[in-house]
């Protein structure tokens, strides 16, 4: 079936750094790629929509200077999270929608990321 | 906007008990619902999918139920075993892709 790999699976960085998150279709290819981010004991929540070669779509409250969003190829998409601050750290997980008459989502593993 | 809710937020259960977990929503206007298990820091498995033309669906154990009338769906789970421990979420589909989720009910089952 499916298979959205998604690493790193963890981070630990300093204030101020950037940090890179990657999600890659595996065996199919992926125009559109959702971006969640769960705080802890929270709800997973939308933060973006990239698409392959065009501009990311932003949910509102979420800083697009701030969460970079790269689609460049059909089985890669990137979230980099810049000037990392501690309140940005989150579990980050990405999903790309059903393939052909599947109507499951596919989730990469996900990126718990601390920011000290 | 949809809302979905999740209750309770936690339960404990000793094994071999049957036991129902809940989930709300505010607007029945969906395309489908799915429960997926969280296990602590990975990521989502899904467990089962059910359409909004659709009353459940069941897979092992596992039985969801779904009344979009009530804006409600329920995951019951029989004979529970400590394997089963792990957050549980309700997320639905509505007119878009993007999944709308819970905050999940977190379940622990002793041996």
């Amino acid at each position: 079936g499916a298979v959205v790999s998604q690493h790193p699976s963890w981070v630990i960085c300093k204030s101020g750094t950037s940090v890179k998150i990657e999600c890659r279709s595996l065996d199919f290819q992926a125009t559109t790629m959702f971006w969640y981010r769960q705080f802890p004991k929270q709800s997973l929540m939308l933060m973006a929509t990239s698409n392959e070669g065009s501009k990311a779509t932003y949910e509102q409250g979420v800083e697009k200077d701030k969460f970079l969003i790269n689609h460049a190829s059909l089985t890669l998409s990137t979230l980099t999270v810049t000037s990392a601050h501690p309140e940005d750290s989150s579990f980050y997980i990405c999903s790309a929608p059903p393939v052909g008459t599947n109507e499951k989502l596919f989730f990469g593993s996900g990126t718990q990321l601390s920011v000290l | 906007k949809q809302e979905v809710t999740q209750i309770p937020a936690a339960l404990s259960v000793p094994e071999g008990e049957n036991l129902v977990l809940n989930c709300s929503f505010t607007d029945s206007a969906i395309y489908n619902l799915q429960w997926f298990r969280q296990d602590p820091g990975k990521g989502l498995t899904s467990l089962l999918l059910i359409q909004s033309s659709q009353r459940e669906q069941t897979s092992g154990r596992l039985n969801a139920s779904l009344d979009k009338s009530s804006g409600r769906s329920t995951l019951y789970i029989a004979a529970s075993q400590p394997g089963d421990s792990a957050t549980y979420l309700c997320a639905l589909r509505g007119a878009g892709t993007a999944l709308i989720f819970g905050k999940g009910t977190t379940l622990s089952v002793s041996s």
